[in-house]
């Protein structure tokens, strides 16, 4: 079965520099979650699409801003990068996100180095 | 406040003994209980999930966990551990059903020794 895909699956970037990380969610499933895991830490949400509409926003930084696509693939773009941004980022996907609950699925992440 | 606590941050069990992980959540509703593991290096596989209804559920690779209202607690167990279920375990709740996020517990990291 087709699973979430996650691209990179690795990055190193410079402080100050920018990064765009790209996901693309099962067929099908139009809601999407990014999450950072920074290192020892547990996943926190950093925000979600629905129908290329954000959805819900957690804690992510003002430096960040994400989109979802027509094709609802989306991308996290990561500007001014500090060392604190290194992390596990995930993505998940699910259908939508009204009446029943829908599981999300996990992609692999993209381990994100900044030096 | 709301919250995820795996009081065990790290247990070491011999291969072939049970496994028992701990989850307390802090919301005002029963919210949606989930258990995750993460290999190294991997991302996160769903183990089990729990709605409503029976509070016994079964999970992948052998895995249940049991919900218990009085104690706001969702405990993962395996009857014998096998040396590839070395991983950290994530619980993982979403508070309500108009509220998809998943907020997660610290992890406990699992050893398995020979």
């Amino acid at each position: 079965a087709a699973g979430v895909i996650q691209s990179p699956r690795h990055l190193i970037k410079e402080k100050r520099e920018t990064a765009t990380l790209k996901c693309y969610p099962i067929p099908r499933h139009d809601t999407v979650y990014w999450y950072q895991q920074g290192p020892g830490q547990d996943p926190q949400f950093l925000i979600s699409f629905y129908e290329k509409m954000q959805s819900d926003k957690g804690s992510i930084p003002d430096r960040f801003s994400a989109q979802q696509f027509s094709d609802y693939h989306s991308e996290l773009n990561m500007s001014s990068l500090e060392l604190g941004d290194s992390a596990l980022y995930f993505c998940a996907s699910s259908l939508p996100p009204y009446g029943s609950y829908n599981e999300q699925f996990f992609g692999p992440g993209t381990r994100l180095t900044v030096l | 406040a709301q919250s995820v606590t795996q009081p065990d941050i790290h247990i070491t069990v011999s291969e072939g003994a049970s496994l028992e992980l701990r989850c307390n959540y802090s919301y005002g509703a029963t919210p949606y209980l989930f258990w995750y593991v993460q290999s190294p290096g991997q991302g996160l596989q769903l183990l089990l999930k729990y709605f409503s209804g029976d509070t016994l559920v079964q999970g992948i690779k052998g895995f249940e966990a049991e919900f218990k209202r009085s104690q706001s607690s969702f405990n993962l167990r395996k009857p014998s551990v096998h040396w590839s279920d070395a991983a950290e375990y994530f619980c993982a709740v979403a508070p309500d059903p108009n509220d998809y996020k998943l907020s997660f517990g610290a992890g406990t990291t699992v050893t398995v020794r020979a």
